[in-house]
């Protein structure tokens, strides 16, 4: 089955400078990749996603780009803010069919540091 | 719009005792999903449903678990004879197509 491999698993950066995760997946069935937002104590939010009919979007500090040859996906935050902190989960599913089950990658710990 | 709905927050139970754990979609949702969340595993998938019919259990350990979901408001996951190493955050999402939205949790601990 479908495999997600996220990196780095821990990320410090300076406010106000751009934090970069990547992803990497198997399955090229895959065709839907969305990135959550999970705060201590809180559930998985739904901060972006992307399907594989484009390479690149953008929701305000939130780029995400797609490389389908490759296999891997990276969420880009700029100009980060101490309320970026936070885990970040990458996923990958084989929407084709509308529902499928989400495969995470591990998550990265991202701090932003004044 | 409440959101997903996950009863109970928090529950302990004792080893070999049973938990229910239950999930309210977001109304007019046709998809709810199970996911089960440690430190150790991350997030893995368990069970889902669509229009209340069993899609794909895979990830469900083939003993103990069990999940239904009767009727399209609710769904619950069952774990009979609960060990130790079930302690986790348990997760419903429910989805109208492709984003799933998550639910609290259930933080299920069992000593």
């Amino acid at each position: 089955g479908e495999q997600v491999e996220q990196l780095p698993s821990i990320l410090r950066v300076q406010e106000g400078s751009s934090a970069s995760i990547n992803c990497s997946y198997e399955d090229s069935a895959s065709n839907y990749f969305p990135w959550y937002k999970q705060e201590p104590g809180e559930n998985p939010k739904l901060i972006i996603d992307i399907r594989s009919n484009m390479e690149r979007k953008q929701i305000q500090e939130l780029i995400v780009l797609l490389d389908k040859k490759a296999k891997r996906f990276s969420l880009h935050i700029t100009d980060t803010q101490p309320g970026d902190s936070a885990m970040y989960f990458c996923a990958a599913s084989d929407a084709s069919s509308s529902f499928s089950k989400l495969v995470f990658g591990q998550g990265t710990s991202l701090s932003v540091v004044p | 719009n409440a959101g997903v709905i996950q009863t109970p927050r928090h529950k302990v139970t004792g080893k070999g005792q049973e938990a229910t754990l239950w999930c309210e979609p977001i109304s007019g949702h046709s998809a709810v999903f199970w996911y089960r969340q440690t430190i150790v595993q991350g997030l893995e998938f368990l069970t889902y449903f669509r229009n209340q019919a069993p899609i794909d259990d895979s990830g469900m350990p083939k003993e103990r678990f069990s999940a239904q979901m009767p009727n399209q408001s609710h769904s619950t996951l069952k774990i009979q004879s609960t060990q130790p190493q079930d302690s986790a955050v348990y997760l419903c999402a429910s989805s109208l197509g492709g984003e799933q939205y998550f639910g609290p949790g259930t933080r299920l601990t069992v000593l």
